[in-house]
């Protein structure tokens, strides 16, 4: 299994651009999360999906849209690039064991706006 | 306010020597509490997870113990290697579902030789 996968690996945007963050996982999960990482912040959360079809809101999902079209994928969407939009992003999946839930993430994209 | 602190921010320490890491939580209400290691450039990996009814679990040289009544939570690695050197993550779980978790900042750790 090659686990989560995100593309790209970095990016860099100016200001009032769009893009689609990559994120797939290949172990069958139903749950998937996208998360940003900043300095002297911890991860937060910014939409989650828990199944094909069904998306929701995290902490701050402000400029960001998601779509679960199928189990393996859940692209983020940047619609108009912002500086604070800079940051580190994580997409995650996990499964539930024993009640609780394994949470596997990718590599990250990191990206800047300028 | 749901908040998760640890201490220290960072830390240096001798290859083959312990240390421990703390972690102190206001989440409630409390359903488990994990331990991630996150090396630089790459995302966190789970190192254990604990439920209100465990006070220590391991995974190899790592220990986490966990005090529900005072809300504090430890990680002790045991003779340190080179590898260990990551930042650490508590995560506070408030619920059995997995968009409701509470990060913490991180402990950088250095292992020098």
């Amino acid at each position: 299994n090659a686990g989560v996968t995100q593309t790209p690996k970095f990016q860099v945007l100016k200001t009032g651009q769009s893009m689609t963050l990559q994120c797939a996982q290949d172990m069958n999960h139903e749950y998937m999360s996208w998360y940003r990482q900043d300095p002297g912040m911890g991860l937060r959360l910014i939409h989650y999906s828990v199944g094909a079809g069904i998306t929701d809101q995290g902490e701050v999902p402000n400029g960001y849209n998601v779509s679960r079209s199928t189990t393996e994928d859940f692209p983020l969407r940047l619609l108009s690039a912002a500086p604070s939009q800079t940051s580190v992003y994580f997409c995650a999946s996990s499964y539930r064991v024993q009640g609780l839930y394994e949470q596997y993430f990718g590599p990250g994209t990191r990206l800047t706006v300028t | 306010k749901n908040q998760v602190e640890q201490s220290p921010q960072s830390l240096i320490i001798l290859e083959g020597k312990n240390c421990t890491l703390q972690c102190n939580y206001t989440v409630s209400p409390f359903s488990n509490l994990r331990w991630y290691k996150q090396d630089t450039g790459r995302g966190p990996v789970s190192l254990t997870i604990m439920t209100f009814s465990e006070n220590t679990k391991s995974n190899g040289r790592y220990t986490a113990t966990l005090d529900a009544d005072t809300k504090q939570s430890s990680l002790h690695i045991t003779a340190s290697q080179l590898s260990d050197s990551a930042s650490y993550i508590c995560v506070v779980s408030a619920s059995r579902s997995a968009n409701n978790l509470f990060f913490g900042t991180g402990t950088r750790l250095t292992v020098i030789p």
